[in-house]
């Protein structure tokens, strides 16, 4: 059965630090997104993804984070000065139509020192 | 506004007994999911109900909306020790499909 996978599983970074997560959606989903979770709290929207542009993003996704489908597999997030309160578990999805399920990878968890 | 709110935030029942959980949005949608989240996993997705629908069945999970209420509930009939885990729904509010919103959860813990 097809998934999203997602590099690294662990990522540990100083302050300050850029850092690129990668994701890997399903092949032929054409609608990416990511999406943060801190430590007990909810799983919070960061940006969506399709025809490889930015279709929404949310107040959190500053001039900090970027996005990125470099070739036909793989979507990055970038965080270009890493922050402590950026340490969370970042979760890629991807989906083969807009109203229909996403399909979540394992996430990435980011610590920031 | 907060988008997809859950109750109750917690909810520990005896296995074989059934579970509900219940959400409620702001917006206009076009449709509501909802997830599973075993603790620090990924989110894995349980069933999607569309606004034109009321309710729908996958094994031993019941779904309903009311769209007028503006809210939803997840039934888990005959719950298991393995259903332990988060609930949560997410809806994709007026932007329609790009941009997803999550409540907070309902942790269940389901006793042997």
């Amino acid at each position: 059965e097809p998934e999203v996978t997602q590099t690294p599983s662990h990522q540990v970074t100083q302050m300050g630090q850029e850092v690129i997560l990668r994701c890997v959606p399903i092949s032929n989903h054409l609608y990416f997104y990511w999406y943060r979770q801190i430590l007990g709290q909810k799983v919070e929207f960061l940006v969506s993804f399709y025809n490889n542009e930015i279709s929404e993003k949310s107040e959190i996704f500053d001039d900090q984070f970027s996005v990125e489908r470099p070739d036909g597999s793989n979507f990055t997030l970038k965080i270009r000065s890493t922050k402590l309160e950026d340490s969370a578990m970042y979760f890629c999805a991807s989906s083969g139509l807009i109203d229909n399920e996403q399909f979540f990878g394992p996430g990435t968890r980011l610590t920031v020192l | 506004s907060q988008q997809g709110e859950e109750d109750p935030q917690a909810l520990s029942i005896q296995e074989g007994e059934n579970a509900t959980m219940n959400c409620s949005y702001k917006t206009s949608i076009n449709n509501l999911q909802w997830y599973r989240q075993n603790s620090g996993r990924g989110l894995v997705h349980l069933i999607l109900i569309r606004s034109n629908e009321r309710e729908k069945h996958s094994g031993r999970l019941r779904v309903t909306l009311d769209t007028s209420k503006k809210s939803s509930s997840l039934l888990i009939t005959a719950s298991r020790a393995a259903d332990t885990a988060s609930y949560f729904c997410a809806t994709d509010g007026s932007t329609g499909g790009f941009k997803t919103i999550f409540g907070a959860g309902t942790r269940l813990f389901v006793k042997a």
